[in-house]
């Protein structure tokens, strides 16, 4: 089955600059999309189509792709910003996987 | 206000059966897919599968096929997700939402039922 693989945790300084990697096991990569998730609250798309801000969401969000590896990140790392951070791609039968998440601390 | 609203926590024993909801609102039901998303206590997002209301065309994680259903009712605009033998192993919470053909990503996310079992 089709998997992303995600570091489990990753931290960095109040404005710094966060790198959250996300890799494919399977060739050719679709798009990734990117999801923050707060505790107690629902998930939120904050990247889409590997590198796609949607509205709302702020500029210091990015995303960008190299061969199977997807990376979301954050320039100018808020506070508000720690979160648990998923991925998510689709496989050639058109069903969806998400990626085991990466837990973002703000130090 | 484009939203989903999800049915409340369900606390079930084992081998009992279950059906939740998913009630989207403010944007054309029949228009987009559903989709729902596990999320086992403390652990991460598990996609189950999606279902297009308008033909109820419908698709299964290959984790999750034979073990729950998926359905809709388009003249209510409601998803659903249902169980006909809970285990323990299916407490968590569960999320629907709207899969977007202009982002092609989950936009709107309900807030979640929370689905307890236990003897």
């Amino acid at each position: 089955s089709y998997e992303l693989t995600q570091p489990p945790s990753v931290s960095v300084s109040p404005g710094q600059t966060a790198r959250i990697t996300c890799s494919a096991d399977a060739l050719p990569k679709q798009y990734a999309y990117w999801y923050q998730q707060k505790p107690g609250q629902a998930p939120v798309l904050v990247i889409y189509k590997d590198s796609e801000r949607p509205s709302g969401i702020p500029e210091r969000f990015s995303g960008s792709s190299s061969g199977t590896t997807v990376t979301l990140t954050i320039s100018g790392v808020q506070a508000e910003d720690e979160a648990d951070y998923y991925c998510q791609s689709a496989d050639s039968s058109g069903t969806w996987v998400f990626g085991g998440g990466t837990k973002l601390t703000v130090l | 206000e484009v939203q989903l609203v999800q049915s409340g926590a369900e606390v079930k024993k084992p081998g009992e059966s279950l059906k939740i909801s998913c009630k989207g609102s403010g944007y054309s039901f029949t228009s987009y897919w559903i989709g729902w998303v596990r999320q086992m206590p403390g652990k991460g997002l598990e996609w189950m599968g999606i279902i297009y209301p308008g033909d109820s065309d419908t698709r299964y994680s290959p984790s999750f096929q034979g073990q729950v259903t998926i359905s809709a009712d388009k003249s209510i605009s409601t998803a659903y997700l249902q169980w006909s033998s809970l285990k323990a192993s299916d407490t968590a919470m569960y999320y629907c939402a709207r899969h977007a053909d202009t982002c092609d990503a989950f936009d709107i996310w309900g807030q979640g039922t929370m689905v307890t079992v236990s003897s």
